[in-house]
């Protein structure tokens, strides 16, 4: 079992630019997050999906897009990518509801200059 | 916005202390969570309570509801113990929130 991987581990940006962030989990789950770790501020929530074919805004959806097509993929996309957006992005997956353990991406580091 | 709320920001240690990192949180939740952040940056899931006590190994986290309060401990502090440890809460509603950690070395 891989559990959650996350591509690319490391991506530089220009403003403007788009590129979408692919999250994969082995362990059929049916929960996944998508989340923002910036400095000073922990982790946010950016947008999750309860199930194949369902995405829903968490608290900073702004500037993103998802899509969970497969159960086991879910991604997140940057149309036109900005500095404040320069960040660490963790995927996370979970069983069924919330209060299951997540289990975490190994993280993708994205600088947008 | 529900806030999360650790205390102490840093913390060290010599190794073999008793270690406490506590968390509290403005309202009721569902379920709060005890997440392990290494220095390499990958994030572990420690602890999932919604009440009492649960132990595994030298860790201990506790949760009192009524003062919307929960502790880790660390006992038997060693140096791999070094990391940032996070508490999230979740509420009704598929949503987490996040404390913004405590930073931990534990010094041989």
């Amino acid at each position: 079992n891989a559990g959650v991987t996350q591509t690319p581990k490391f991506r530089v940006l220009k403003t403007g630019q788009s590129m979408t962030l692919l999250c994969a989990q082995d362990m059929n789950h049916e929960y996944m997050y998508w989340y923002r770790q910036d400095p000073g501020m922990g982790l946010r929530l950016i947008h999750y999906s309860v199930g194949e074919g369902t995405t829903a805004k968490g608290e900073v959806p702004d500037g993103y897009n998802v899509s969970r097509l497969k159960k086991q993929n879910f991604l997140l996309g940057l149309e036109s990518a900005a500095p404040s957006q320069t960040s660490v992005y963790f995927c996370a997956s979970s069983l069924q509801v919330l209060q299951e353990t997540q289990y975490f991406g190994p993280g993708t580091r994205l600088l947008v200059l | 916005k529900n806030e999360v709320e650790q205390s102490p920001q840093n913390l060290t240690a010599q190794e073999g202390e008793f270690i406490t990192i506590n968390c509290s949180y403005s309202v009721g939740i569902s379920a709060l969570h005890w997440l392990q952040q290494h220095p390499g940056g990958g994030i572990v899931s420690l602890f999932m309570l919604s009440s009492g006590k649960k132990k595994h190994g030298r860790l201990i986290a506790t949760i009192n509801i009524q003062e919307k309060h929960s502790s880790l401990h660390i006992t038997a502090s060693h140096p791999r113990d070094s990391a940032v440890y996070i508490c999230a809460v979740s509420y009704t509603g598929n949503q987490f929130y996040f404390g913004t950690g405590t930073s931990l070395t534990v010094i041989p």
